[in-house]
């Protein structure tokens, strides 16, 4: 089993609509969740991190943890063709950030003008 | 430079060489992270700096692969007697660290794409 796992897609979106994309993994002593995006040829960026069950919400952006399930999930509102790009979903045991980022191996996302 | 700098961008080599891959973090950040990322896959951690001690290098695939900070900045990861599936783009990053943790955020470079034939 991976430490982490996403489905990889492709996921295609019309503009406008919602983009749901989930994340599991396998670690219980997980505390700390990012999104990141990258672009083709690009690397990561982060876009948000979550430590603490339930939603937390940036702009057109929210992500939701759930710990019990071990599921992290980032929704896109009014999906824009600039959100087109691989999402990786990322975790670490450390509360602050400070031992390793284990990734997963990203879902690529497709916006449909 | 503001961001985090990697050099080379491209390398190709036979196998059986060495290559050594730089990096050059953003200026303050005391942890640097080395990931590889083969095509279609996640960034895969390698190694994590805090100062110049490595914190956490057990991602280091075999002992053909060594990194080093002598001085807390720049780091560089050497890898002997290249094989063809040591191919892939190697991703450092960077992360500002205080009181002994960090925000969890790393700043990536662009990379250095290493190429075995």
């Amino acid at each position: 089993q991976k430490e982490v796992e996403q489905n990889s897609g492709p996921l295609s979106v019309p503009e406008g609509a919602i983009a749901s994309l989930n994340c599991t993994y396998s670690d219980r002593g997980s505390q700390s969740f990012f999104w990141y995006r990258q672009y083709s040829g690009k690397s990561p960026e982060l876009i948000m991190f979550i430590y603490s069950n339930g939603d937390k919400e940036d702009g057109r952006f929210t992500a939701q943890l759930n710990k019990a399930s071990q599921y992290v999930s980032l929704l896109i509102r009014d999906s824009q063709p600039s959100d087109s790009a691989t999402y990786l979903c990322a975790v670490t045991r450390g509360l602050e950030g400070n031992e390793k980022l284990t990734f997963g191996t990203g879902t690529r996302l497709t916006i449909i003008p | 430079g503001a961001g985090v700098s990697q050099t080379p961008s491209n390398k190709v080599t036979e196998k059986g060489k060495y290559v050594e891959l730089r990096c050059d973090p953003i200026s303050g950040h005391t942890a640097l992270y080395w990931y590889r990322q083969s095509l279609g896959q996640g960034p895969e951690f390698l190694i994590y700096f805090q100062g110049t001690g490595a914190a956490d290098d057990s991602g280091l695939p075999n002992d053909r692969f060594f990194a080093v900070r002598p001085e807390g900045s720049v780091s560089t990861l050497k890898i002997q007697r290249t094989e063809r599936g040591d191919s892939a783009v190697y991703l450092c990053a960077s992360s500002f660290s205080y009181s002994g943790g960090n925000t969890g955020e790393l700043f990536f470079g662009e990379g250095s794409r290493l190429t075995v034939l």
